[in-house]
């Protein structure tokens, strides 16, 4: 497995600002996904972060809106911008392994006024 | 895409009783399927995982089923104790050699209840 830390862990925010959420793993790792979990709900595949290339987004989900950052194999940003309160949500990275295993961080909370 | 269903969306059961939880999916090409626990306030945990290449797989008091004709597979809990209660989710993706992308498709998880 992996040890994930997320940063911050939650995180009480002004409509309009945005938020950065960090990623950091314990080892090096090609693949990192980020996620959304909406109150109550099931997770929800933002983009997939590759180190030295674009991230991929999942349709509904921009760039502009979740620009992300993956400048090493042990760290990746996702930028929560202009947000209002339908942004409030777990936001969660991961990571994956040998054998297609997925790990996850413990999750920033999200809560917008 | 990948489509999964996954019920009950609740589930209570005594404390030493047996949980099943049920999972489908739409994809053939699917052939990597990992359940998660997630506890409050906390994020998913990996707890099993079953390919496409077996029917059937056990760790300790949890076990997961396969069935690739019927294309849906299943969690079993036997001898359910108070910690087991979680949210837990199954999951579905075709999984590929190294540098593809695998994402998972998540069901829409079961609250797990377990009485004392």
């Amino acid at each position: 497995s992996a040890v994930i830390s997320q940063k911050p862990s939650r995180d009480i925010c002004q409509r309009g600002t945005s938020l950065t959420i960090q990623c950091q793993v314990d080892s090096q790792v090609t693949m990192m996904f980020w996620y959304r979990q909406q109150p109550g709900q099931s997770l929800t595949l933002i983009a997939t972060a590759n180190q030295g290339s674009e991230a991929t987004y999942e349709s509904g989900f921009v760039i502009d809106k979740f620009p992300i950052s993956r400048p090493n194999l042990t760290f990746s940003t996702l930028t929560v911008s202009n947000m209002s309160p339908e942004d409030s949500s777990i936001y969660l990275c991961s990571v994956e392994l040998s054998g297609n295993e997925q790990f996850f961080g413990p999750g920033t909370r999200l809560t917008v006024l | 895409g990948e489509n999964v269903e996954q019920h009950p969306s609740t589930l209570s059961v005594q404390e030493g009783d047996s949980a099943v939880i049920k999972c489908t999916y739409s994809d053939s090409a699917s052939n990597y399927f990992p359940w998660y626990k997630q506890e409050l306030g906390k994020g998913p945990q990996l707890i099993i995982d079953i390919r496409s290449n077996v029917g059937e797989k056990k760790d300790q008091r949890i076990a997961v089923t396969l069935n690739k004709t019927a294309k849906h597979f299943s969690l079993h809990i036997t001898e359910t104790q108070p910690e087991d209660s979680a949210v837990y989710f199954c999951a579905a993706s075709e999984g590929g050699s190294s540098g593809s992308a695998r994402q998972l498709t998540f069901g829409s998880g079961t609250q797990l209840t377990v009485l004392p």
